[in-house]
């Protein structure tokens, strides 16, 4: 059925490298996506979203890459933090309806020292 | 800005009974805020769409009779569980979404449990 997923279930970076967290989103019909934040007994935290009109988006430390053609959405973090430890979700939007998101299994990233 | 707030941010309660989780979007309004679950180590799972004025809209698999939501004004949805049952322990987290845009901003999270 159709689905966001990611390829990677942890992640582990030292602190100061660059991270890269991957999804893979399979309706072709999805015009928007987020990438959330979520810290252990917290809600989502936003960081960063993309429409699918534009390929990449830069925040701040962050950027999100978007390829179409392959239904490919990834999420970069400059310098990576022991603060960005934290499981990381991307989501998409279906058009139609509500709005809803379908939220990916999700990423857990680790910094260590 | 953008700021959602969930109250109460945990409970315990006994078998049976019936809990009330209220979502507040405290510095914008939300026509549309959503309810999801989530169990530990899990994903989100989306389990209705509350529409202020309106009835919600339940996924498929959820129990309307069972959480009743209530989305009375344009910064408050509320979610209760009735008769709650120790399956019922979970993470509950409500967002609302920023109108014109497509943006949900999540709350804290509310954590259930049933004994």
């Amino acid at each position: 059925g159709e689905s966001v997923g990611l390829h990677l279930p942890t992640l582990s970076v030292q602190e100061g490298d660059n991270s890269i967290i991957n999804c893979a989103y399979s309706n072709s019909a999805s015009d928007y996506f987020i990438w959330y934040k979520q810290e252990s007994g917290k809600g989502p935290q936003f960081i960063i979203d993309i429409r699918s009109n534009m390929d990449k988006r830069q925040g701040q430390r962050v950027t999100v890459l978007l390829n179409k053609t392959v239904k490919h959405l990834s999420l970069q973090i400059a310098a990576t933090q022991p603060g960005d430890s934290a499981v990381y979700f991307c989501a998409e939007k279906r058009s139609g309806g509500y709005n809803k998101l379908i939220f990916g299994a999700g990423t857990r990233l680790a910094v260590h020292p | 800005g953008a700021v959602v707030s969930q109250h109460p941010s945990r409970v315990i309660c006994k078998s049976g009974t019936s809990v009330k989780i209220e979502c507040r979007s405290l510095d914008f309004q939300a026509t549309t805020m959503f309810w999801y679950r989530q169990f530990p180590k899990q994903s989100l799972m989306l389990m209705a769409t509350s529409n202020e004025g309106s009835k919600a809209t339940y996924e498929q698999g959820v129990e309307k009779d069972k959480f009743l939501i209530n989305h009375a004004s344009l910064t408050l949805s509320t979610l209760t569980v009735t008769s709650a049952h120790p399956e019922d322990s979970s993470f509950y987290i409500c967002s609302a979404r920023l109108a014109p845009t497509d943006t949900q901003y999540f709350g804290p999270g509310t954590r259930l449990t049933v004994l």
